[in-house]
């Protein structure tokens, strides 16, 4: 069980257009959901938080109008990458909090971002 | 501030023994989780401690020590699949996840 989804897996894209990746919580609902932001050979950096039916928090330096996050369900969250640059280009990573004691975060598989 | 500190990189021998360890300084403590990262993929869960001692899973041990704020992964019989970055990542009082830089491990035959 637990299992969380994320589409797409890579794309690519022009530079000035929006992207949408969606995160699943597959067997489980999510009340929590994260977005992680990855750049090569660096850790994760958490880019917010998000939790049903409210406005996500966003961490400190996050734009929230450029990385708009939704979610609208305890299954289903999205991040949109408005008016994408080269530089933000990078691995996106989402994670739902399970109902477990302990508070563990299941991952999704991750989204290359390539913008050109 | 909060802090979690881990070596940048490590290197060991294939089927020998490796331990990388963790301080970490939060304001407050939920328990502690390593994952475990290939090149390019998602975080997996390795392991999950919140009471000092050690945790065995087959290959792979956690220990614990909450009055020390320190806490080791220990790797053995390194196959060199195991070739990975190691994430440590301690739930403060928030219940957020505060995560280290990640270890590097490079496995040579």
């Amino acid at each position: 069980g637990a299992v969380v989804s994320q589409h797409p897996s890579r794309v690519i894209c022009k530079s000035g257009t929006s992207v949408k990746i969606e995160c699943r919580s597959l067997d489980f609902q999510a009340t929590t959901m994260f977005w992680y932001r990855q750049f090569p050979k660096q850790s994760l950096m958490l880019m917010a938080t998000s939790n049903e039916g409210s406005k996500a928090t966003y961490e400190q330096g996050v734009e929230k109008d450029k990385f708009l996050i939704n979610h609208a369900s305890l299954t289903l969250s999205t991040l949109t990458v408005t008016s994408a640059h080269p530089e933000d280009s990078s691995f996106y990573i989402c994670s739902a909090r399970g109902d477990t004691d302990y508070n563990e975060q299941f991952f999704g598989p991750g989204t290359r971002l390539t913008v050109l | 501030g909060q802090n979690i500190d881990q070596p940048t990189e490590m290197t060991a021998t294939e089927g020998a023994i490796v331990q990388i360890n963790c301080t970490y300084q939060t304001s407050g403590f939920n328990g502690l989780f390593w994952y475990q990262q290939h090149a390019g993929e998602a975080p997996t869960f390795l392991s999950y401690n919140v009471l000092d001692g050690l945790e065995e899973k087959g290959r792979f041990s956690s220990f614990l020590s909450r009055s020390k704020g320190y806490s080791y992964l220990l790797l053995k019989e390194l196959q060199m699949k195991d070739s990975a970055s190691y994430l440590c990542a301690v739930v403060d009082s928030n219940y957020q996840l505060i995560w280290g830089a990640g270890t590097k491990l490079i496995i040579k035959p």
